[in-house]
């Protein structure tokens, strides 16, 4: 049974670009939350998508914006990047929408921007 | 969601029992208790939830009090690969989760 897969696992971009990180949710799992994670800090959460529509959001611009597919698969896009958005982004998975199920975490794309 | 309060770090050394305490004062009704570990350029992986009283998995024991306003995460018999941070949320339901800073623990031959 696969766990939550994102890729890419690294990306380099420069300030500017615009980026697309992947998510696959662990299997049952229809809820997906995205977090941005700086070194040395604990995972901030950005936003998170379930029934393909943003249910919260985070302290973050509109930057930031995601999508989530008819599998329950998800993308994170940041447009305009700074170098403060360099980080390890996390994304979640959690079964039944607004249960108290524990979200499980993928091992996160380490996002540098030079 | 609850704010947390938890000790920036600890030292332990191998085979001995690690607690680490959690405060949550403003803990709303529905909130459950969960803890993560997360060891470096990895994500958190869930270690264990509670409601109040004690719970034990396989890898910890997770013990809160009546009023509910802490909560203390135990780990028996650590070992090295027992190093990492430990977080300790509030989760209600549906919603997002709040990280605060967790705790350093660093697990000593």
């Amino acid at each position: 049974d696969a766990g939550v897969t994102q890729s890419p696992t690294h990306l380099i971009k420069t300030r500017g670009q615009q980026v697309t990180l992947r998510c696959s949710p662990k299997s049952g799992h229809d809820t997906v939350s995205w977090y941005q994670q700086a070194l040395g800090q604990g995972p901030q959460f950005i936003f998170q998508y379930y029934e393909e529509e943003e249910r919260q959001r985070g302290n973050f611009p509109d930057r930031f914006s995601g999508h989530q597919f008819p599998n329950y698969s998800s993308e994170l896009n940041v447009n305009a990047l700074l170098l403060g958005d360099s980080a390890l982004y996390l994304c979640a998975s959690s079964p039944g929408g607004y249960s108290n199920q524990p979200q499980h975490f993928g091992d996160g794309t380490r996002l540098s921007i030079l | 969601l609850a704010k947390t309060t938890q000790p920036i770090s600890m030292d332990s050394y191998e085979g001995q029992e690690v607690n680490i305490t959690c405060s949550h004062n403003n803990i709303a009704t529905n909130d459950y208790i969960t803890w993560y570990q997360q060891f470096p350029s990895q994500g958190p992986r869930f270690i264990i939830q509670g409601y109040k009283t004690k719970v034990t998995n396989e890898v910890a024991s997770l013990f809160i009090p009546a009023d509910r306003k802490s909560s203390t995460l135990s780990l028996p018999r650590v070992s090295l690969s027992d190093t990492a941070v430990y977080y300790c949320l509030g989760l209600a339901a549906g919603n997002k989760l709040t990280f605060g800073g967790g705790t350093r623990v660093l697990v000593k031959p």
